[in-house]
């Protein structure tokens, strides 16, 4: 699977969208980017998960470039409760490639 | 609906002694993954399962770990004999084959091995 940089800690302010990037510049053309957080003490949780269009749910957006080589996980109106590490995943989609395997992620904090 | 549940949720024991860890994924649910977290190498990929078989161990750091799933509603992860180094948070996950990698993790069960 693709390697993924992410930064190790970014702020936001409470209110403010906050917007995580990631690099996998050498994602292949059957690996899908996801996206999950790991709140305090708790399981990782997921977030979001794309291939190369644009996605949204109720938690986030996910932004992906044309090339395939970045995205960004917007949260649109970042609150206390997102403050997580992030992490950005790109794994090979279809049957039988379940495992995801997480780097370091992006220390988020909410500042009040 | 319950989520994966995991047992115990903190453990506590003596170096040498036998620890076993169990989850019950969720309902439905036909893949089942235990993951590692320390401080020192994040969260790491210890086993899968998927239709009860395990699929994939080369995560399992040596011998003394062994990871079973007698059925789809339960799984354990046995140390025998447990190290210091052991100590960790140990999550279980379950998905659905074929939902694209959407996984469901447990509140982990903490380990520390004195």
């Amino acid at each position: 699977d693709a390697k993924t940089t992410q930064p190790p800690s970014m702020d936001c302010a409470e209110g403010r969208a906050a917007n995580l990037p990631c690099n996998h510049s050498t994602i292949s053309g059957n690996e899908y980017v996801y996206w999950y957080r790991q709140i305090h003490s708790q399981g990782p949780q997921y977030i979001i998960h794309g291939l190369k269009n644009n996605e949204t749910n109720e938690m986030a957006s996910l932004i992906i470039t044309e090339d395939r080589k970045s995205s960004t996980l917007i949260l649109p109106h970042a609150t206390l409760r997102d403050t997580a590490v992030y992490y950005c995943i790109v794994r090979v989609g279809g049957a039988g490639s379940y495992q995801l395997t997480f780097g370091k992620g992006t220390k988020l904090s909410v500042i009040p | 609906d319950a989520g994966v549940i995991q047992s115990p949720r903190h453990e506590v024991t003596e170096m040498g002694q036998e620890v076993t860890l169990r989850c019950k994924p969720i309902s439905g649910h036909n893949s089942l993954f235990w993951y590692r977290q320390t401080m020192m190498r994040g969260l790491e990929l210890l086993i899968y399962f998927n239709n009860n078989v395990p699929i994939d161990d080369s995560g399992m750091p040596e011998d003394r770990f062994s990871a079973k799933m007698p059925n789809a509603s339960f799984s354990t992860l046995k140390i025998q004999p447990s190290e210091p180094r052991d100590s960790a948070v140990y999550f279980c996950a379950s998905s659905l084959q074929g939902n694209a990698g959407e996984l469901f993790f447990g509140e982990g069960s903490r380990l520390t091995v004195l």
